[in-house]
């Protein structure tokens, strides 16, 4: 069966620091890959999605980053955080033709 | 501009009564939809889903149901229990898309 691991599962971070959230898939090969944030109250917004290694599609101009370096693995990153990072990170996973889209257990970010 | 709208934020209903949730859709190309729900602080799950060849679908107290002449489709949960107490999402998608399109959730209370 298939898994999704993120990490970590909170993280406070000051303003202006570096960030890089985690996000690996087991049980399943060439996956689509996807990052969403919601913000507190909010529903949940694209950021990236990645159809293969190495292929990257931004929806929203930001202050983030998304880099996938092997077929599972989906990394999140930005180099000086803001306090409007703040929020609930998922990433979700799925598996084409199927439409489904399986989600981590989120990472909770807080920027001081 | 949001393709996928949720005209109610919140629901309450009675332990052992039906709960209805609606969704609209403004996108012709969808083809294909889905029902997420969410605890806090929890990656969503994927509850049922819907072609657009068929107008309802039914698995155990949750059925989906779709109009695509009125671009509306509904879920309905029968019958509510207090472990259903959760914000629900309904997303959308078209052939071909890599994306879903979600609407802004509705938070549903069971009293018991």
């Amino acid at each position: 069966s298939q898994t999704i691991h993120q990490w970590p599962a909170t993280l406070v971070q000051p303003v202006g620091s570096p960030l890089s959230l985690e996000c690996t898939v087991e049980g399943t090969s060439n996956p689509n890959l996807y990052w969403y944030r919601q913000a507190a109250g909010r529903g949940l917004q694209l950021l990236f999605y990645s159809v293969g290694i190495g292929q990257i599609s931004s929806e929203v101009p930001q202050n983030l980053s998304a880099s996938r370096p092997q077929d599972r693995q989906f990394i999140l990153s930005s180099k000086k955080l803001l306090l409007s990072d703040s929020g609930f990170y998922l990433c979700a996973w799925r598996s084409p033709p199927l439409y489904e889209q399986y989600f981590g257990p989120g990472t909770r970010l807080t920027v001081t | 501009d949001q393709q996928v709208k949720q005209n109610s934020p919140s629901l309450s209903v009675q332990e052992g009564r039906i709960s209805i949730l609606n969704c609209d859709y403004t996108n012709s190309m969808f083809d294909y939809f889905l029902w997420y729900k969410k605890y806090p602080a929890e990656g969503p799950t994927f509850l049922i889903s819907i072609s657009s060849i068929k107008d309802k679908n039914e698995d155990g107290r949750f059925t989906v149901f779709l109009n695509k002449s009125a671009k509306h489709l509904s879920l309905h949960i029968v019958p509510s229990q207090p472990g259903d107490s959760a914000v629900y999402f309904c997303a959308a998608s078209g052939s071909n898309d890599y994306k879903l399109s979600f609407g802004a959730g509705t938070t549903v209370t069971v009293r018991a």
